[in-house]
């Protein structure tokens, strides 16, 4: 089975500062990792994906993210926050060792984390 | 939310009533997906189909059904066997490959009156 985990229901920073939000998961095989956003009443906007290679992934608005094997981890990062990345973030994962039966071959999503950047 | 529409955007339903939701795309992808969001618990995955005339449960499909009779068209039937069917439905749509992301529409909320 796949899994994954955002421990973290919300988070609060200051335009400027630095974002984390974190992504922890779970698969029988070897992951492939994704990071929507989506804003209020939207549907999910695709910002990132780690498949394979360079553990470092950039994405779109400034975003990157980091793949970590040994912490089942793949955290969400920005240098600097501005006030409109606020919205919800959603860490998704797929095993790509997975049979093409039922579910399996779709997306597993965590339960969300909403960013609040304040001005 | 790029070549995926869904319709309508608000839905009204009587206790009983069956209601269909559409979802069409015009990205030439061949697997199409639904899933329902209620807050806090993420996305769960209804139904998805890899290629026309062939769909795959989901892990909460019962209440549900689906038809792919085209490449482009996915639509999604809430019955009154849905015990609990107010959320907000998202339809979403990919090129084969697991490693592919999947690009998302604007989605419909259900309301059941």
């Amino acid at each position: 089975a796949q899994s994954v985990a955002q421990p973290e229901d919300q988070v609060n920073v200051a335009e400027g500062n630095p974002l984390t939000v974190k992504c922890t998961y779970s698969v029988s095989g070897n992951p492939y990792l994704f990071w929507y956003v989506q804003y209020p009443n939207r549907g999910l906007q695709f910002l990132l994906k780690y498949i394979t290679g360079d553990n470092l992934v950039k994405g779109s608005y400034g975003f990157e993210a980091e793949f970590n094997k040994s912490q089942t981890s793949f955290h969400l990062k920005k240098p600097s926050a501005l006030v409109s990345d606020s919205a919800l973030y959603f860490c998704a994962v797929r095993d790509n060792g997975a049979r093409a039966d039922t579910g399996r071959r779709a997306l597993t999503f965590g339960s969300g984390t909403r960013l609040q950047v304040q001005p | 939310d790029g070549g995926i529409t869904q319709s309508p955007k608000y839905l009204f339903r009587k206790e009983g009533q069956n209601v269909t939701l559409s979802c069409e795309q015009n990205l030439n992808h061949d697997a199409m997906y639904w899933y329902r969001q209620d807050p806090g618990q993420g996305l769960r995955l209804i139904y998805y189909s890899q290629i026309v005339n062939d769909f795959q449960k989901g892990d909460i499909a019962e209440g549900y059904s689906v038809s792919r009779e085209k490449k482009e068209s996915f639509p999604l039937t809430v019955t009154s066997a849905q015990k609990n069917p107010t959320a907000f439905y998202l339809c979403a749509s990919s090129k084969q490959g697991s490693y592919n992301e999947q690009f998302f529409g604007p989605g419909t909320r259900l309301t059941v009156l």
